[in-house]
């Protein structure tokens, strides 16, 4: 156990809803970074927050958008959903955000599934 | 671009045979790299990364990995696999310079089975 935390697990929903995909980073981490893996993409980076704020953007499509709250939770928002963002979101954490590179721990991820 | 190469898609080795996972980087100065391993409907579990020091680095569940400059490698190694060890494994790498900016640049992953 990494110590991430991501609920929902699983979230079945139809193409145009819109959803929020919920993670709770290790206890003392500061940065929380999104990632996507795809059958087709692979494990691609979408964004980044350290203690609030967003530090990076990756391949994030702008129907997509995310923040990190003062208790430095995060939450990934989801809108206008298609049937190719069915995939499997993660969440990671680590301490710090700049210097030598932390190790990101990842959580259990939610699968979406698009219909 | 910042990249990682994992040429096999699949590597099978019997149990108690040594294992080898390959990775190639190519990115601008020295690289930071990492290896994970993710487990059926698991998340991405850290096994080892190489940051700066001995070429030889040591990690979880009796992991190693080698950092070769010259050919650009950093091949995931085990002495003797379980069949446990079957999972899919990535290997990563940060680019140097990206102050405040850690993306993780995935490969394509390297499925091992490893047979009883």
């Amino acid at each position: 156990d990494s110590g991430v935390t991501q609920t929902p697990k699983h979230l079945i929903t139809a193409t145009g809803q819109r959803v929020t995909l919920r993670c709770s980073p290790r206890s003392g981490d500061l940065s929380v970074y999104w990632y996507q893996q795809s059958l087709d993409q692979g494990l691609q980076f979408l964004i980044q927050y350290y203690n609030g704020e967003e530090r990076a953007k990756g391949n994030i499509l702008e129907r997509f958008s995310a923040q990190q709250f003062p208790d430095l939770h995060s939450e990934l928002n989801l809108s206008s959903l298609e049937l190719g963002d069915s995939a499997l979101y993660f969440c990671a954490s680590s301490p710090r955000t700049s210097g030598s590179p932390d190790t990101q721990y990842f959580g259990p991820g939610t699968r979406l599934t698009v219909l | 671009a910042q990249s990682v190469a994992q040429p096999e898609d699949q590597v099978n080795v019997a149990e108690g045979n040594p294992l080898t996972v390959k990775c190639t980087y190519s990115v601008s100065g020295n690289p930071y790299l990492f290896w994970y391993v993710q487990y059926p409907n698991r998340g991405l579990q850290f096994l080892l990364k190489y940051i700066t020091g001995d070429n030889l680095v040591k990690g979880s569940y009796g992991f190693e990995a080698e950092f070769n400059k010259s050919q650009t490698s950093f091949h995931l190694k085990k002495p003797s696999a379980l069949v446990s060890d079957s999972a899919l494994y990535f290997c990563a790498v940060i680019p140097l310079g990206n102050t405040g900016f850690q993306k993780l640049v995935f490969g394509t992953g390297t499925r091992l089975l490893v047979s009883p």
